[in-house]
């Protein structure tokens, strides 16, 4: 079974600019999340698609934002970019099992670099 | 933004020592996971928690989801060199309509001296 995929691996953008970023989860895999890592603030959750709804948001700017395809494959908008969005952006898959989601696998990540 | 309380930071240990880490939080988990980062990779999962109070084990890895369901504990025994990595604990909310959010802990970055 193939994992979690994200793409690209790696991105350079200059501040203004927009990015998207894609993931494709799990076959079977109906949640999607995104999380930013970075060194000062850890992994935060970034949002949550299910069956193509956002049901869940964090704390984060209107600049970033996300959407579900019916495939479950999903993407992930930045716009304006700013020299702090530099970070690792990873996208996590879960399966939903009536009321309870199983663990979540994450992808191996995209390196966003904003100069 | 929140995170759960990990500790230690760091670890730096001979090889074959055994291991300890733990996280602990204020709020209340439904579930607990445990994930290891290598450089430049995604988390990979170790181990899943359900139920307060269980205790899991993987290999040379034991994990406890704490009974009060707001903390809970990594052991890895005898450790290898391909140990070495950053070890987060996560807390996946309860949320209504069951959508999927985990809390995350700083990490623990282990080091090992062959």
């Amino acid at each position: 079974k193939a994992g979690v995929t994200q793409t690209p691996r790696y991105l350079i953008k200059t501040r203004g600019q927009q990015v998207t970023l894609s993931c494709s989860p799990i076959s079977g895999h109906r949640s999607v999340s995104w999380y930013q890592q970075t060194p000062g603030q850890g992994l935060q959750f970034l949002f949550e698609y299910f069956s193509e709804t956002q049901r869940n948001k964090g704390n984060f700017p209107g600049r970033f934002s996300g959407r579900q395809f019916s495939n479950s494959r999903s993407e992930m908008n930045v716009s304006t970019l700013e020299l702090g969005d530099s970070a690792l952006y990873l996208c996590a898959s879960s399966f939903y099992a009536g009321r309870a989601y199983t663990e979540a696998f994450f992808g191996q990540g995209t390196r966003l670099t904003v100069v | 933004g929140q995170q759960l309380n990990q500790s230690p930071q760091s670890m730096f240990i001979q090889e074959g020592e055994d291991v300890s880490m733990n996280c602990t939080s204020s709020s209340i988990f439904n579930t607990w996971l445990w994930y290891k980062q290598d450089p430049g990779e995604g988390p990979v999962l170790l181990i899943a928690l359900y139920k307060a109070g269980e205790l899991t084990s993987n290999g040379r890895l034991t994990a406890q989801f704490g009974i009060t369901r707001k903390d809970s504990f990594l052991n890895i025994s005898a450790s290898i060199p391909s140990d070495v990595g950053i070890y987060f604990c996560a807390g996946q909310e309860g949320v209504l309509g069951g959508a999927q959010k985990l809390v995350f802990g700083q990490g623990t970055r282990l080091t090992i001296n062959p």
